[in-house]
């Protein structure tokens, strides 16, 4: 079965840009999860969507947003790209919401904005 | 909201000692505790994890255990090898909640 896969795997933008970010999850998986890694900050807590809908939400401005398709694959949005927003970022799927869930990760997406 | 402390950041041990990672919780509901490595070019992956209601599970080489009172959970691994070496990021979750994670260690193992 293959893994989570993300796109693409490293990207460089400027400030003001904006970026999409896509997760293919594992399939069968229909909950995914995004993550931001920051050295020092570990891993941060964008958002999940379980079914097309945004269920968990992290603290990160209106800047950051995401969707969920049908086919449970997602993406991942960030609009007027500032310095600070360097990170790695990771999705992570799994079967489904609740106590049993096991999350498997991504490669994740290097972002680097210069 | 749950809050994950993870000690230490960086990690050294000699090939065949043993490595223990330490977190804490805040949250009382939380009640599944999952261990990540993460390696470069590999991404994420889970090796351990351990819910509420056991104090400790083995996996091989690699051990968790939980103390509920205490709010901490720790990673064990027994006779290290160079290929143990990454970054190893617990996490704490409520059932169907966000997790939240640690702030990683980095474990080198010197051969």
């Amino acid at each position: 079965k293959a893994g989570v896969t993300q796109t693409p795997r490293y990207l460089i933008k400027t400030r003001g840009q904006q970026v999409t970010l896509s997760c293919s999850p594992i399939s069968g998986h229909r909950s995914v999860s995004w993550y931001q890694q920051t050295p020092g900050q570990g891993l941060q807590f964008l958002f999940e969507y379980f079914s097309e809908t945004q269920r968990n939400k992290g603290n990160f401005p209106g800047r950051f947003s995401g969707r969920q398709f049908s086919n449970s694959r997602s993406e991942m949005n960030v609009s007027t790209l500032e310095l600070g927003d360097s990170a790695l970022y990771l999705c992570a799927s799994s079967l489904a919401r609740g106590p049993t869930d096991t999350q498997y990760f991504g490669p994740g997406t290097r972002l680097t904005v210069l | 909201g749950e809050n994950v402390e993870q000690h230490p950041s960086t990690l050294s041990v000699q090939e065949g000692d043993s490595a223990v990672i330490k977190c804490t919780y805040s949250d009382s509901a939380s009640n599944y505790f999952p261990w990540y490595k993460q390696e470069l070019g590999k991404g994420s992956q889970l090796i351990i994890d351990i819910r509420s209601n056991v104090g400790e599970k083995k996996d091989q080489r690699i051990a968790v255990t939980l103390n509920k009172t205490a709010k901490h959970f720790s990673l064990h691994i027994t006779e290290t090898q160079p290929e143990d070496s990454a970054v190893y990021f617990c996490a704490a979750s409520e059932p169907g909640n966000q997790f939240y994670f640690g702030t990683g260690t980095s474990l080198t193992v010197i051969p």
